[in-house]
Protein backbone atom coordinates (compact mmCIF):
# COMPACT_ATOMS: atom_id res chain seq x y z
CA UNK A 1 0.00 0.00 0.00
CA UNK A 2 1.77 3.04 -1.39
CA UNK A 3 -0.74 5.68 -0.22
CA UNK A 4 -1.84 8.96 -1.60
CA UNK A 5 0.85 10.55 -3.46
CA UNK A 6 0.64 14.06 -4.88
CA UNK A 7 2.96 15.88 -7.61
CA UNK A 8 4.24 18.77 -6.83
CA UNK A 9 4.78 19.03 -3.70
CA UNK A 10 5.85 22.58 -3.93
CA UNK A 11 5.04 25.38 -6.87
CA UNK A 12 5.25 28.77 -6.89
CA UNK A 13 4.13 30.90 -9.76
CA UNK A 14 3.51 34.07 -10.58
CA UNK A 15 -0.17 35.90 -10.62
CA UNK A 16 -2.01 35.41 -14.16
CA UNK A 17 -0.41 32.21 -14.99
CA UNK A 18 -1.63 28.28 -15.33
CA UNK A 19 -1.01 25.54 -12.79
CA UNK A 20 -1.78 21.82 -12.94
CA UNK A 21 -1.68 19.56 -9.77
CA UNK A 22 -1.59 15.69 -9.84
CA UNK A 23 -3.25 13.14 -7.46
CA UNK A 24 -2.31 9.47 -7.24
CA UNK A 25 -4.63 8.05 -5.03
CA UNK A 26 -4.42 4.61 -3.04
CA UNK A 27 -4.67 1.99 -5.92
CA UNK A 28 -8.21 0.26 -4.33
CA UNK A 29 -9.59 3.63 -3.81
CA UNK A 30 -12.27 4.68 -6.19
CA UNK A 31 -13.72 7.92 -4.51
CA UNK A 32 -11.26 10.83 -5.16
CA UNK A 33 -11.38 14.33 -2.76
CA UNK A 34 -9.50 17.61 -2.85
CA UNK A 35 -9.55 19.88 -0.24
CA UNK A 36 -7.69 22.83 0.30
CA UNK A 37 -6.12 24.53 3.14
CA UNK A 38 -4.93 27.91 4.30
CA UNK A 39 -2.55 28.46 7.34
CA UNK A 40 -4.30 28.19 10.35
CA UNK A 41 -7.60 26.31 8.89
CA UNK A 42 -8.99 23.51 8.95
CA UNK A 43 -8.90 21.57 4.94
CA UNK A 44 -11.56 23.16 2.88
CA UNK A 45 -13.76 20.96 0.39
CA UNK A 46 -13.41 21.84 -3.24
CA UNK A 47 -14.56 18.54 -5.08
CA UNK A 48 -14.91 14.55 -5.17
CA UNK A 49 -14.90 11.99 -7.81
CA UNK A 50 -16.40 8.22 -7.75
CA UNK A 51 -13.90 6.90 -10.08
CA UNK A 52 -14.34 9.35 -13.32
CA UNK A 53 -17.76 10.78 -12.41
CA UNK A 54 -16.89 14.08 -10.57
CA UNK A 55 -20.15 13.98 -8.25
CA UNK A 56 -19.61 17.34 -6.61
CA UNK A 57 -18.17 20.84 -6.83
CA UNK A 58 -17.67 23.06 -3.95
CA UNK A 59 -18.86 26.93 -4.19
CA UNK A 60 -15.19 27.63 -3.55
CA UNK A 61 -14.46 26.27 -7.17
CA UNK A 62 -14.75 29.16 -9.22
CA UNK A 63 -15.19 29.28 -13.49
CA UNK A 64 -10.44 29.04 -12.97
CA UNK A 65 -10.85 25.88 -11.30
CA UNK A 66 -11.40 22.61 -12.83
CA UNK A 67 -10.65 18.90 -12.06
CA UNK A 68 -10.41 15.79 -14.27
CA UNK A 69 -9.95 12.10 -13.67
CA UNK A 70 -10.33 10.69 -17.01
CA UNK A 71 -9.54 6.92 -16.31
CA UNK A 72 -11.02 6.87 -12.56
CA UNK A 73 -7.21 6.62 -11.83
CA UNK A 74 -5.34 9.58 -11.06
CA UNK A 75 -6.97 13.03 -11.37
CA UNK A 76 -5.44 16.25 -12.08
CA UNK A 77 -6.35 20.03 -10.38
CA UNK A 78 -5.70 23.03 -13.00
CA UNK A 79 -6.08 26.91 -11.88
CA UNK A 80 -6.08 29.03 -14.99
CA UNK A 81 -5.10 33.04 -14.33
CA UNK A 82 -4.03 32.23 -10.62
CA UNK A 83 -4.81 35.07 -8.50
CA UNK A 84 -2.47 35.86 -5.12
CA UNK A 85 -5.63 34.73 -3.06
CA UNK A 86 -5.28 31.23 -4.78
CA UNK A 87 -2.18 30.82 -2.26
CA UNK A 88 -2.68 27.77 -0.20
CA UNK A 89 -1.79 24.24 0.36
CA UNK A 90 -4.27 21.95 -1.87
CA UNK A 91 -4.81 18.61 -0.35
CA UNK A 92 -5.84 15.57 -2.42
CA UNK A 93 -7.52 12.58 -0.11
CA UNK A 94 -9.31 9.08 -1.29
CA UNK A 95 -11.06 6.38 0.08
CA UNK A 96 -12.95 3.44 -0.46
CA UNK A 97 -16.29 2.65 -1.15
CA UNK A 98 -16.20 -1.00 0.05
CA UNK A 99 -17.50 -0.07 3.79
CA UNK A 100 -15.02 1.70 4.96
CA UNK A 101 -15.32 5.31 4.77
CA UNK A 102 -11.92 6.88 6.05
CA UNK A 103 -10.47 9.52 3.87
CA UNK A 104 -6.47 9.49 3.75
CA UNK A 105 -4.88 12.00 2.46
CA UNK A 106 -1.80 13.00 0.52
CA UNK A 107 1.38 15.31 0.84
CA UNK A 108 -0.23 18.16 -0.73
CA UNK A 109 0.87 20.70 -3.14
CA UNK A 110 1.90 24.20 -1.98
CA UNK A 111 1.08 26.79 -4.08
CA UNK A 112 2.63 29.93 -3.77
CA UNK A 113 1.46 32.70 -5.86
CA UNK A 114 3.27 35.77 -6.60
CA UNK B 1 -21.56 24.89 8.96
CA UNK B 2 -18.45 24.24 10.40
CA UNK B 3 -18.14 21.76 13.49
CA UNK B 4 -16.67 23.45 16.75
CA UNK B 5 -14.27 22.37 18.75
CA UNK B 6 -12.74 22.97 22.56
CA UNK B 7 -10.70 23.63 23.53
CA UNK B 8 -8.88 25.72 21.29
CA UNK B 9 -5.60 25.25 22.41
CA UNK B 10 -4.24 22.82 24.68
CA UNK B 11 -0.65 22.13 26.77
CA UNK B 12 -0.10 19.47 28.50
CA UNK B 13 3.21 17.08 30.19
CA UNK B 14 3.82 14.06 29.23
CA UNK B 15 2.02 11.37 30.30
CA UNK B 16 -0.98 14.06 31.04
CA UNK B 17 -4.59 12.85 29.28
CA UNK B 18 -6.57 15.46 27.41
CA UNK B 19 -10.17 15.38 25.95
CA UNK B 20 -11.16 17.28 22.33
CA UNK B 21 -14.64 17.91 21.66
CA UNK B 22 -16.31 18.30 18.19
CA UNK B 23 -19.73 20.03 18.33
CA UNK B 24 -21.96 20.45 15.09
CA UNK B 25 -25.21 21.96 14.45
CA UNK B 26 -26.20 19.17 11.95
CA UNK B 27 -27.37 15.60 11.99
CA UNK B 28 -24.15 13.40 11.15
CA UNK B 29 -23.48 10.43 9.61
CA UNK B 30 -19.80 10.04 10.62
CA UNK B 31 -17.32 11.99 12.30
CA UNK B 32 -13.38 11.62 11.59
CA UNK B 33 -10.33 12.75 13.90
CA UNK B 34 -7.13 13.45 12.31
CA UNK B 35 -3.97 15.14 13.17
CA UNK B 36 -1.92 17.38 11.55
CA UNK B 37 1.65 18.66 12.02
CA UNK B 38 3.02 21.94 10.76
CA UNK B 39 3.38 21.57 7.05
CA UNK B 40 2.12 18.62 7.18
CA UNK B 41 -0.89 16.55 5.60
CA UNK B 42 -3.29 15.29 8.23
CA UNK B 43 -3.12 12.27 9.55
CA UNK B 44 -6.16 9.48 9.66
CA UNK B 45 -6.52 8.80 13.59
CA UNK B 46 -10.43 6.96 14.03
CA UNK B 47 -14.00 7.08 12.48
CA UNK B 48 -16.66 6.83 14.21
CA UNK B 49 -20.16 5.53 12.38
CA UNK B 50 -23.74 6.51 13.42
CA UNK B 51 -25.08 3.48 14.69
CA UNK B 52 -21.95 3.01 16.59
CA UNK B 53 -19.40 1.60 14.58
CA UNK B 54 -15.77 2.88 14.73
CA UNK B 55 -11.79 1.94 13.39
CA UNK B 56 -8.81 3.72 14.21
CA UNK B 57 -5.57 3.33 15.67
CA UNK B 58 -5.28 1.09 19.12
CA UNK B 59 -3.71 3.85 21.23
CA UNK B 60 -6.91 6.07 20.35
CA UNK B 61 -10.19 6.36 21.67
CA UNK B 62 -13.45 8.60 21.15
CA UNK B 63 -16.75 8.96 21.35
CA UNK B 64 -19.70 10.06 19.14
CA UNK B 65 -23.06 10.90 20.83
CA UNK B 66 -25.51 10.90 17.78
CA UNK B 67 -28.08 12.65 19.32
CA UNK B 68 -26.07 15.57 21.11
CA UNK B 69 -24.69 15.77 17.31
CA UNK B 70 -20.98 15.30 19.20
CA UNK B 71 -17.56 13.40 19.48
CA UNK B 72 -14.93 13.42 22.23
CA UNK B 73 -11.58 12.43 21.15
CA UNK B 74 -9.91 11.10 24.24
CA UNK B 75 -5.80 11.05 24.30
CA UNK B 76 -4.45 8.95 27.40
CA UNK B 77 -0.65 8.95 28.68
CA UNK B 78 0.50 11.78 25.99
CA UNK B 79 3.68 11.46 24.49
CA UNK B 80 5.48 14.14 22.68
CA UNK B 81 4.55 12.71 19.52
CA UNK B 82 0.95 13.75 19.92
CA UNK B 83 2.04 17.16 19.52
CA UNK B 84 0.14 18.88 16.63
CA UNK B 85 -3.42 20.59 15.40
CA UNK B 86 -6.17 18.04 15.82
CA UNK B 87 -9.29 18.57 13.40
CA UNK B 88 -12.38 16.48 13.07
CA UNK B 89 -13.86 16.44 9.93
CA UNK B 90 -17.89 15.43 10.00
CA UNK B 91 -20.06 14.02 6.99
CA UNK B 92 -23.66 13.83 6.60
CA UNK B 93 -23.92 10.90 4.92
CA UNK B 94 -21.31 8.10 3.92
CA UNK B 95 -19.46 8.96 1.17
CA UNK B 96 -19.84 12.16 0.90
CA UNK B 97 -17.23 15.46 2.01
CA UNK B 98 -16.10 16.20 5.05
CA UNK B 99 -16.62 19.45 6.71
CA UNK B 100 -13.57 20.22 9.16
CA UNK B 101 -13.75 21.46 12.77
CA UNK B 102 -12.28 24.76 13.91
CA UNK B 103 -9.23 22.96 14.90
CA UNK B 104 -7.64 22.64 19.02
CA UNK B 105 -3.66 22.78 19.16
CA UNK B 106 -1.98 20.52 20.90
CA UNK B 107 1.47 20.56 22.79
CA UNK B 108 2.89 18.05 25.06
CA UNK B 109 6.06 19.27 26.93
CA UNK B 110 8.64 16.42 28.91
Amino acid sequence: DTGVSQDPRHKITKRGQNVTFRCDPISEHNRLYWYRQTLGQGPEFLTYFQNEAQLEKSRLLSDRFSAERPKGSFSTLEIQRTEQGDSAMYLCASSSTGGSYEQYFGPGTRLTVT
Amino acid sequence: QQPVQSPQAVILREGEDAVINCSSSKALYSVHWYRQKHGEAPVFLMILLKGGEQKGHEKISASFNEKKQQSSLYLTASQLSYSGTYFCGTADTGFQKLVFGTGTRLLVSP
